[in-house]
Parts: C-alpha cells; sequence; structure tokens
C-alpha cells in the first residue's frame, strides 16, 4: 500500500544510453513533480504535472522529458545520460489546496559511469 | 517572490541536546509552512505543518510556530535522541498554485 512509488530504486549506467524513471501514486493527488538531490541535499524543482497537464518546467536540458499518461502516474526520460546527470531523483504528489503537503517516493538514484 | 532560508549545517548534538533549527521565509500572500525530514537513503517524510499565523505544529516531540511577524519557522525539540539524526527541510506553498520551495536542508547527526 505504497503511496508514491518509484522505479527502480537503483540504476547504473553508461553515459550516452537512454533511461527512464517510472512513478505512480495511489493518492488520488491531482499534482505530481520530479525533483533532483545533489551529492549535498540540494533539491531542484524540475517539472510539475496538474491533471496531465504541465504547469512548471524549470530550467532543465532538453534531454530530460516527463510524460504523464494519467494523473496516477509521472514518468520521467533521459536521454543521452551526463555524467553530471548521477544524482537522486525524486518522485512527489500533492493535491490543489495550499495546505496540502507533498508526498514523496523514496528516490532513484542514478549513477553514471 | 517566494524562497526559504534554513541554518547551514552541519549540526552535531549529543543525545537529550535541546535542538533548533532555523527557518525564515520570503512569500507573497499567506503561505503554508512545512518541516520535512529525510533519513539516510530514504524520501522526504512530512513531519509536521502549520497553514496560518500562530498555528503550532508538532509531532515525535518536534514543534514549530509559524511567525508572522518575524516570517520564520523554526523547528525544535527539547531532548535529541541517535534516531534523530537525519535531514531536515523547510519549506513553504505559497497557496497560489501548486509549487512548493524548500530550503537547502540542515543534517543533524545526534551522538551517544
Amino acid at each position: 500500500d505504497t503511496a508514491v512509488s518509484q522505479t527502480p530504486k537503483y540504476l547504473v549506467t553508461q553515459m550516452g544510453n537512454d533511461k527512464s524513471i517510472k512513478c505512480e501514486q495511489n493518492l488520488g493527488h491531482d499534482t505530481m513533480y520530479w525533483y533532483k538531490q545533489d551529492s549535498k541535499k540540494f533539491l531542484k524543482i524540475m517539472f510539475s504535472y496538474n491533471n496531465k497537464e504541465l504547469i512548471i518546467n524549470e530550467t532543465v536540458p532538453n534531454r530530460f522529458s516527463p510524460k504523464s499518461p494519467d494523473k496516477a502516474h509521472l514518468n520521467l526520460h533521459i536521454n543521452s545520460l551526463e555524467l553530471g546527470d548521477s544524482a537522486v531523483y525524486f518522485c512527489a504528489s500533492s493535491q490543489t489546496g495550499g495546505n496540502q503537503p507533498q508526498h514523496f517516493g523514496d528516490g532513484t538514484r542514478l549513477s553514471i559511469l | 517572490g517566494n524562497s526559504v532560508t534554513q541554518m547551514e549545517g552541519p549540526v552535531t548534538l549529543s543525545e537529550e541536546a535541546f535542538l533548533t533549527i532555523n527557518c525564515t521565509y520570503t512569500a507573497t500572500g499567506y503561505p503554508s509552512l512545512f518541516w520535512y525530514v529525510q533519513y539516510p537513503g530514504e524520501g522526504l517524510q512530512l513531519l509536521l505543518k502549520a497553514t496560518k499565523a500562530d498555528d503550532k505544529g508538532s509531532n515525535k516531540g518536534f514543534e514549530a510556530t509559524y511567525r508572522k511577524e518575524t516570517t520564520s519557522f523554526h523547528l525544535e525539540k527539547g531532548s535529541v535522541q541517535v534516531s534523530d539524526s537525519a535531514v531536515y527541510f523547510c519549506a513553504l506553498n505559497a497557496n497560489t498554485g501548486n509549487q512548493f520551495y524548500f530550503g537547502t536542508g540542515t543534517s543533524l547527526t545526534v551522538i551517544p
């Protein structure tokens, strides 16, 4: 009965490859997010979708492309992986309404060789 | 604009010491404020929240009071335990959309 689940938990791959990370939430929330956390624990918002519509698209390389097939899923595809993409990627969800918190997945640890 | 400023870490305390982690914010409108905790190898978990001025959020012995006059939401705990070792994030939602603003995180290590 995990609320926000991400797969895979670990991803080790070579530079130049293409990879995807999947996220699903079973909380009935209407908004989902992708964050990147660097080695210093700094959390950077990448994208946000509300009811399958992109609402936040921060300055992120075009190699990163989110896809939301329905409001319970938000996937992240990364093309031509680079060394600097090594990080932990977190998916989160929330319900619209400022006093509602975000719920986070356990993260995907991406390592580029 | 909206932003959150947290005290720099890392913070190291002995067990049973008093903890304060400072957090101040800038926001348009009337934000909701949150503290999240991240244990090693895990995602962020909501620790407590406050949605209006003078509200006090509390959970697991941690407390924070929403102070509009000083635009602050400092996290406190009277007696920390080794199991409280984690990274703590202050965050706000400006109530004008779905975007959350996070502080840089404060790493806490509690030693026996």
